[in-house]
């Protein structure tokens, strides 16, 4: 159980170009999801906080006209990286909670998706 | 601000041997701590948690961390590590209603 589907697992866009990567919860609902960034051999990095419903929680220094986050359903939440530039690229992990979406629950993570920017 | 430091970037251990990946961490309030796995290319896994009650928390694939409030440490320990264990593991931290904190993570090589 407590599955995430992150699609697609990669995308090799050009620059000035969108993209777009979606985040499902299989098999729960989700009040909140998260968007991670994840630079090589670096930790994960929280960019945003997509509640359902309502507007995104952008953490400091993430710019939210270049990363637009949409959580129209309850087991859907969008990530739009708009004018892609080559320094956006990497690698993109979703994750939700079960349950409640307690603070004390495990978070449970999408695949990710490798951004590669030319 | 709460955070989470994982002191080694890379631990070798070998096929057989037992393994310890360490973490401390900086809360305010009472932590919520987590182990998760990443292997290549992929989402973190979740390995066990610790959000109170006894220290000793046993989680997935044979993994177990100690939790120990004046040292803040939460370590993750297996008793014989394998080949397939080798990933890069992250240890977590939250309080509260405060989002997750990751530490760097620590590279884990099990060596036949």
């Amino acid at each position: 159980g407590a599955v995430v589907s992150q699609h697609p697992s990669w995308v090799i866009c050009k620059s000035g170009t969108s993209v777009k990567i979606e985040c499902r919860s299989l098999d729960f609902q989700a009040t909140t999801m998260f968007w991670y960034r994840q630079f090589p051999k670096q930790s994960l990095m929280l960019m945003a906080t997509s509640n359902e419903g309502s507007k995104a929680t952008y953490e400091q220094g993430v710019e939210k006209d270049k990363f637009l986050i949409n959580h129209a359903s309850l087991t859907l939440s969008t990530l739009t990286v708009t004018s892609a530039h080559p320094e956006d690229s990497s690698f993109y992990i979703c994750s939700a909670r079960a349950g409640q979406g307690a603070y004390n629950s495990p978070l449970h993570f999408g695949n990710g998706t490798r951004l590669t920017v030319t | 601000a709460q955070s989470v430091a994982q002191p080694e970037d890379q631990v070798n251990v070998a096929e057989g041997n037992p393994l310890t990946v360490k973490c401390t961490y900086s809360v305010s309030g009472n932590p919520y701590l987590f182990w998760y796995v990443q292997y290549p290319n992929r989402g973190l896994q979740f390995l066990l948690k610790y959000i109170t009650g006894d220290n000793l928390v046993k989680g997935s694939y044979g993994f177990e961390a100690e939790f120990n409030k004046s040292q803040t440490s939460f370590h993750l320990k297996k008793p014989s590590a394998l080949v397939s264990d080798s990933a890069l593991y992250f240890c977590a931290v939250s309080s509260g209603n405060t989002p997750l904190v990751f530490g760097k993570g620590t590279r884990l090589s099990v060596i036949a």
